[in-house]
């Protein structure tokens, strides 16, 4: 099985500030790599697939990036709705597997 | 609109079986591939089981293999999820969630459903 490993855990950051999340894979998943973020109580929602492919109605804010083990999600200044966890995801083999989410706390 | 909607959660007791069900609207439900991924309550995403447009494929977290069963009825718009022998750690909230592909290798999981909550406690 891939390992997908995410960092930080936790973070909290400043309403204009620029954050990155990383997310490393134990084996290359190609261009397999998704992010999600969600809210306390609802659906995850796809920000960004393919490792840098903007989901349409996403915020041009996000941005994602990587290769071969070794990706990041990178929100270029920070507003206060980007509260939530946020989860990487491959999808280059069976079984899926996503990161253990970083819960981003706006300060 | 491309819509889910999960139905057929609730309380079991271990060993219980419970059918959820999952139906699709605004798409055309027979394109896509088909998810169902859970979360027990204060943890993150686990990804259980995978479905072809077709239904001729089907994977298994290996949490769930031998105990789940996952099919759907394309003349129903419908994806479902048969559990049996259910155990404590099954509990969470259960989402469908579409996976679309493009050409190039482009792929993701697009539309989710809002999800149906399964406890197993005795």
């Amino acid at each position: 099985d891939i390992q997908v490993t995410q960092s930080p855990s936790s973070l909290s950051a400043s309403v204009g500030d620029r954050v990155t999340i990383t997310c490393r894979t134990s084996l290359i998943v190609s261009n397999h790599l998704h992010w999600f973020k969600q809210r306390p109580g609802r659906a995850p929602n796809l920000l960004i697939y393919s490792i840098s492919t903007l989901q349409s109605g996403v915020p041009s804010r996000f941005s994602g990036s990587g290769s071969g083990t070794g990706f990041s999600l990178t929100i270029s200044s920070l507003q206060p709705e980007d509260f939530g966890t946020y989860y990487c995801q491959q999808t280059y083999s069976f079984p899926y597997t996503f990161g253990q989410g970083t819960k981003l706390e706006i300060k | 609109e491309a819509l889910l909607v999960e139905s057929g959660g609730g309380s079991i007791h271990p060993g219980g079986s419970l059918r959820l069900s999952c139906a699709a609207s605004g798409f055309k439900f027979s394109d896509f591939e088909m998810n169902w991924v859970r979360q027990a309550p204060g943890k993150g995403l686990e990804w259980v089981s995978y479905i072809f447009s077709s239904g001729t494929t089907t994977y298994y977290a290996d949490s769930v293999k031998g105990r789940f069963l996952i099919s759907r009825d394309n003349a129903k718009n419908s994806l479902y999820l048969q559990m049996n022998n259910l155990r404590a750690d099954d509990t969470g909230v259960y989402y469908c969630a579409r996976e679309f592909s493009l050409l190039r290798g482009l792929d993701g999981f697009d539309i989710w459903g809002q999800g149906t909550v399964v406890t197993v406690s005795s």
